[in-house]
């Protein structure tokens, strides 16, 4: 089936350690996002990016690194100098054209915390 | 810059009853879209309704029906006869376009409990 795959679901990071999400899609979507929810708001974004070797930073870029080296892929590093980083981390990914096109479907989380 | 406001943060029914979300949005772009996601518990978000700014027809189906007024810069929800599997957190959410890289702009969501 086609969609967008999160791993892990649940992720714990200790002081100092630079983790890792991952991000993959079989859509044949061309642009993807990484968002942030933090209890009991909304979504915000923090890379993007519209093709590959290529990424922009969002609202909320700093403590975060991506990497764009295939479509299909958009992997998230949550780095040590990110002092807050237990949320819920969402990825999404689009044709990156308007219309109907441009709709973000979205995959299943991962819920990060500190140890 | 570009704006959502979901005022309700949360709402609580009986079964049954008709509920609507309200959603206000700002933007400086004629061209835009907007979208509502519900987000289950499970936590992923699942898409809706796109709506792009030169269509102010409201749209129905099945239950579910939405009120796009450009005048009032609203495009709200509204759940009738709800169902306890309608319970939800639900966003509404403005994208400027792929010339702004498709992104969206959520507003803080709104948490639907129905309760039997």
């Amino acid at each position: 089936d086609g969609g967008i795959t999160q791993s892990p679901k649940y992720l714990f990071r200790k002081e100092g350690q630079n983790v890792t999400l991952s991000c993959e899609q079989n859509l044949n979507h061309d642009a993807m996002y990484w968002y942030r929810q933090d209890p009991g708001q909304g979504l915000r974004l923090i890379y993007y990016s519209q093709i590959v070797n290529d990424f922009q930073k969002g609202d909320i870029a700093e403590g975060y690194s991506v990497s764009r080296e295939k479509k299909e892929s958009f992997p998230l590093t949550v780095t040590s100098a990110q002092q807050n980083p237990t949320a819920f981390y969402l990825c999404a990914s689009t044709l990156d054209r308007g219309g109907p096109k441009n709709i973000q479907y979205f995959g299943a989380g991962t819920r990060l915390s500190v140890l | 810059a570009q704006k959502v406001t979901q005022a309700q943060t949360e709402i609580s029914v009986v079964e049954k009853e008709d509920v609507t979300l309200d959603c206000v949005y700002e933007t400086r772009d004629t061209t835009y879209y907007l979208f509502w996601y519900k987000q289950p518990p499970s936590g992923e978000l699942v898409f809706l309704i796109r709506r792009n700014s030169f269509d102010e027809q409201n749209e129905i189906s099945g239950r579910y029906s939405w009120n796009f007024q450009k005048s009032t810069s609203s495009f709200n929800f509204t759940i009738t006869a709800s169902q306890v599997v309608d319970s939800a957190v639900y966003f509404c959410a403005l994208s400027e376009g792929p010339e702004a890289g498709n992104m969206l702009t959520f507003g803080g969501g709104t948490r639907l409990m129905v309760k039997p």
